[in-house]
């Protein structure tokens, strides 16, 4: 299987800051790859997918970039709404999808 | 609106089964694979299952496989997960997403608010 690692597990950042968390898998997964934020007793929801496409709706301070194993997930300016746990995910193959073990933003 | 509702969760004891519902609706159902994920108390999200437009193809999680099934009924616009041989790992809130696949496509979205599932005796 597939093994997606994220880095930092956890981070604490002030709002304003500029953020980037990353995502490393352990095979090429060409741009297979999408970034889920969730917050405490919420569903995931969808912020990035394809690596770098923006869904609809989500602030343009998200922003997503890579290819092939290294992606990022950056917030450009943090905002209140934004500490939350985010999450990648690679869909390489339909036969296994693996999850990154989360980053959990917090206020510092 | 596009959504998903989950309905069935509950406390069950350990080899005992539950069988989970997933309602969509504000889409076009039968045209879309399912999936279902689920996330332990204070734990990561867990893929469990996929299933096809038609429900000719099914995938599992090395986890559940055996245990796990996954269906769909196409006029009811829901996706069933069937849960056999319960065990306390099994504890989790079990959410359904409809799954975007096909050439490019490979994400999770929407999803539902989840079900939780808890497995003690």
């Amino acid at each position: 299987d597939i093994q997606l690692t994220q880095s930092p597990s956890f981070m604490s950042a002030s709002v304003g800051d500029r953020v980037t968390i990353t995502c490393r898998a352990s095979q090429v997964i060409r741009n297979y790859l999408a970034w889920y934020q969730q917050k405490p007793g919420k569903a995931p929801e969808l912020l990035i997918y394809s690596a770098s496409s923006l869904q609809s709706g989500v602030p343009s301070r998200f922003s997503g970039s890579g290819s092939g194993t290294d992606f990022t997930l950056t917030i450009s300016s943090l905002q209140p709404e934004d500490f939350a746990t985010y999450y990648c995910q690679q869909v390489n193959s339909y036969l296994a999808i693996t999850f990154g073990q989360g980053t959990r933003l917090e206020i510092k | 609106e596009e959504k998903m509702v989950e309905s069935g969760g509950g406390l069950v004891q350990p080899g005992g089964s539950l069988r989970l519902t997933c309602a969509a609706s504000g889409f076009t159902f039968r045209s879309y694979w399912m999936t279902w994920v689920r996330q332990a108390p204070g734990k990561g999200l867990e893929w469990v299952a996929n299933i096809k437009q038609d429900g000719s193809e099914k995938y599992f999680a090395d986890s559940v496989k055996g245990r796990f099934s996954i269906s769909r009924d196409n006029t009811q616009n829901s996706v069933f997960l069937q849960m056999d041989s319960l065990r306390a790992d099994d504890t989790a809130t079990y959410y359904c997403a409809r799954f975007w696949f096909g050439g490019r496509e490979r994400w999770f979205d929407p999803w539902g608010p989840g079900t939780l599932v808890l497995v003690s005796s």
